[in-house]
C-alpha cells in the first residue's frame, strides 16, 4: 500500500533558523507531490506542488521543496523561518495509476519561537 | 462561492445517532473529495466524485458511511449509527479538471474547506 512518512511530528525552531522537513513515500511509479500547510485556526492550503520538470520547486512564502526520485523523497525547506510560519505541514502524494486521491503523511507541527 | 463551505462546523452526536455533513464546493469545480482526519493524523481519503458520479469510494470505512452528490454540486456525507471511532474532522475538497491526459493532473490541486468536527459521545 502507498504510504507517506514524515520524519518529525514536532519541530521547534527559533526565528531565522533554517527549516527542513522530511517526507518519504513508498510508491515507485509516477507520482505528483504536494506540501499543504494548516495555520492555526485555518483550513489546509497548498504550499507547493511538483508534477514534472525541475525537481526543485518553489512555493509561497519562501518555501521550496526538492524531489529526489532515487530517494523517494520530497523534503520541504525554508532558509529562514518566521514566527508566522508556525503551522502544521502535510506532505501528500498522488499516484497517477491509483486514481485521483491524495495520500497524506501524518503531519509535522512546526513552532517558531520569536 | 469564494471557497469550499462545510456545515456544520461542529457536531456532537450520541453513539448510535445518524449525522449528515454538507459540503458546498467552489462553483464550477467538477471534482469533489471527502477526507477524514483523526486527531494527530493526516487526512485520509474517503470518497471522490466527478460531477454527480461517485468514481471512488474505496476509503469509506464501513457501510455506515454514505456520500452523495445528486446534482453534481453540493455533497452530503452521511454516517449512520455513529460510533466513537467516527470522531474526527471531515474535510471536503474540490478541484476543477482541465484538459485531458497529463493536464488532468490539475484536478489534484485541491481547495479544502474548514472541515466539520464530529464528536461522538
Amino acid at each position: 500500500a502507498q504510504s507517506v512518512s514524515q520524519h518529525n511530528h514536532h519541530v521547534i525552531l527559533s526565528e531565522a533558523a533554517s527549516l527542513e522537513l522530511g517526507c518519504n513515500y513508498s510508491y515507485g511509479g509516477t507520482v505528483n507531490l504536494f506540501w499543504y500547510v494548516q495555520y492555526p485556526g485555518q483550513h489546509l492550503q497548498l504550499l507547493l506542488k511538483y508534477f514534472s520538470g525541475d525537481p526543485l520547486v518553489k512555493g509561497i512564502k519562501g518555501f521550496e521543496a526538492e524531489f529526489i526520485k532515487s530517494k523517494f523523497s520530497f523534503n520541504l525547506r525554508k532558509p529562514s523561518v518566521q514566527w508566522s510560519d508556525t503551522a502544521e505541514y502535510f506532505c501528500a502524494v498522488h499516484v497517477l495509476e491509483y486514481g485521483n486521491k491524495l495520500v497524506f503523511g501524518a503531519g509535522t507541527i512546526l513552532r517558531v519561537k520569536s | 462561492g469564494a471557497g469550499v463551505s462545510q456545515s456544520p462546523r461542529y457536531k456532537v452526536a450520541k453513539r448510535g445517532q445518524d449525522v449528515a455533513l454538507r459540503c458546498d464546493p467552489i462553483s464550477g469545480h467538477v471534482s469533489l473529495f471527502w477526507y477524514q482526519q483523526a486527531l494527530g493524523q493526516g487526512p485520509e481519503f474517503l470518497t471522490y466524485f466527478q460531477n454527480e458520479a461517485q468514481l471512488d469510494k474505496s476509503g469509506l470505512p464501513s457501510d455506515r458511511f454514505f456520500a452523495e452528490r445528486p446534482e453534481g454540486s453540493v455533497s452530503t456525507l452521511k454516517i449512520q449509527r455513529t460510533q466513537q471511532e467516527d470522531s474526527a474532522v471531515y474535510l471536503c475538497a474540490s478541484s476543477f479538471k482541465r484538459g485531458r491526459g497529463y493536464l488532468s493532473i490539475g484536478a489534484n490541486v485541491l481547495t479544502f474547506g474548514a472541515g466539520s468536527r464530529l464528536t461522538v459521545l
